[in-house]
């Protein structure tokens, strides 16, 4: 079966660095987003990126984040300049409609130390 | 703006038992509903999902219907198991807008 995938599972970064998450969403996937889930606590959307550009976003993404799909397969996640609360689990998804299911990748969990 | 409000957990049930997980939701216009799943270390997976009012999805022995009368999609299981114990999120997604809202989540430990 399909699915999305994530590396790293799991990063550890010194506060300041900068991170670069990766997902490969399924293969015949149009809409791509990325969400965060800070522990124990809800799910929160952070963007969406539909035909090489950012559809929206939510107010969690500030200048420092950033989306890419660099080669038509990759779709990646850059914080510029970690801080401490951005240690969360982030997860990528993707659909192949705007209004179907989204797949949901494992997660990669950074922790900014 | 969307939102979405689940019963408050934890959730604590004997093996067998009967499951309900409130879930309404406030939207406009017509949205796809779903019930993710999420066990301990893992992503989040779809469980099952409902795309008009008067659905039902159902998936693994859990089932929810759409209701739009009521604005609810409670999750329900007739006999859980211990494998069951996982944190549960439902979730909608509007028709024109491709990202989903999620609630809060429930986490369900059920003991033997």
């Amino acid at each position: 079966e399909p699915e999305v995938t994530q590396t790293p599972s799991h990063q550890v970064t010194q506060m300041g660095q900068e991170v670069i998450l990766r997902c490969v969403p399924i293969s015949n996937h149009l809409y791509f987003y990325w969400y965060r889930q800070i522990l124990g606590q809800k799910v929160e959307f952070l963007v969406s990126f539909y035909n090489n550009e950012i559809s929206e976003k939510s107010e969690i993404f500030d200048d420092q984040f950033s989306v890419e799909r660099p080669d038509g397969s990759n779709f990646t996640l850059k914080i510029r300049s970690t801080k401490l609360e951005d240690s969360a689990m982030y997860f990528c998804a993707s659909s192949d409609e705007m209004n179907t299911e989204a797949f949901f990748g494992q997660g990669t969990r950074l922790t900014v130390v | 703006g969307n939102s979405v409000t689940q019963m408050e957990g934890p959730v604590t049930l004997s093996e067998e038992a009967f499951l309900t997980i409130n879930c309404t939701y406030t939207a406009t216009g017509y949205p796809s509903l779903f019930w993710y799943v999420q066990y301990p270390g893992e992503g989040l997976q779809l469980l099952l999902k409902a795309t008009k009012a008067d659905d039902k999805g159902s998936n693994k022995g859990f089932e929810a219907t759409y209701r739009k009368e009521t604005t609810s999609f409670h999750l329900e299981k007739g006999s859980v198991q211990v494998s069951d114990s996982a944190v549960y999120f439902c979730a909608l997604r509007n028709t024109n807008a491709g990202k989903s809202t999620f609630g809060d989540g429930t986490t369900l430990t059920v003991k033997p």
